[in-house]
């Protein structure tokens, strides 16, 4: 069963401009957490927010969750071509050995 | 370099044959998994083990079989019991209580 979905599907920006993708979920989570996946290639992990957590930063990422909501989202500022790949959100729920991902967003950044 | 190893990187099966994946870490991680991904899917979890020789059935694990029998090592074992085998496999591991997946290159697993 998948917990969390992402929107949009796709979204094509310019280099330079910023890159907004959210994540909804249905229950309640222990943590959040983005990965990015280029073509044929497996996941990387970008960042974890915990529950208790309502804004994180790493580099040109931010990630917010509204566990009101039920919601989070991914900011990349100014993008880069080397910025296009899949974007997956992913909860743990219960024990955090089991992840439930999204079906993600592909994000296409030309240059 | 530490990471995970999944081998073969594309592999070809006749319909009724079995096929096994490796997939190795040298992370020294307690929790391993296997995930399986659809075109423009999501990924759906077949596997996953927390710890040397005991394993838990994800959602779909219908079809497939592993073994933990070392701590690096977690194959899976696609049977010809599983209807649609053709798809991207995934191996992941992770440290524990940390929940931040390592992921491995992935295996490319087409039916003829």
């Amino acid at each position: 069963s998948q917990q969390g979905e992402e929107d949009p599907q796709a979204l094509s920006i310019q280099e330079g401009e910023n890159a907004t993708m959210n994540c909804s979920y249905k229950t309640s989570i222990n943590n959040l957490q983005w990965y990015r996946q280029n073509s044929g290639r497996g996941l990387v992990h970008l960042i974890l927010i915990r529950s208790n957590e309502r804004e994180k930063h790493s580099g040109r990422l931010r990630v917010t969750l509204d566990t009101s909501k039920k919601s989070s989202s991914l900011l990349i500022t100014a993008s880069r071509a080397a910025d296009t790949a899949s974007y997956f959100c992913a909860t743990a729920r219960g024990s955090n050995y089991k992840l439930t991902f999204g079906k993600g967003t592909l994000l296409t950044v030309n240059p | 370099d530490g990471g995970i190893t999944q081998s073969p990187k594309y592999l070809f099966r006749k319909e009724g044959q079995n096929v096994t994946l490796s997939c190795e870490q040298n992370l020294n991680h307690d929790a391993m998994y296997w995930y399986r991904q659809d075109p423009g899917q999501g990924l759906r979890l077949i596997y996953y083990s927390q710890i040397v020789n005991d394993f838990q059935k994800g959602d779909i694990a219908e079809g497939y079989s592993v073994s933990r029998e070392k701590k690096e090592s977690f194959p899976l074992t696609v049977t010809s019991a599983q209807k649609n085998p053709t798809a991207f496999y995934l191996c992941a591991s992770s440290g524990t209580f940390t929940g931040e997946l390592f992921f491995g290159e992935g295996s490319r697993l087409t039916v003829l």
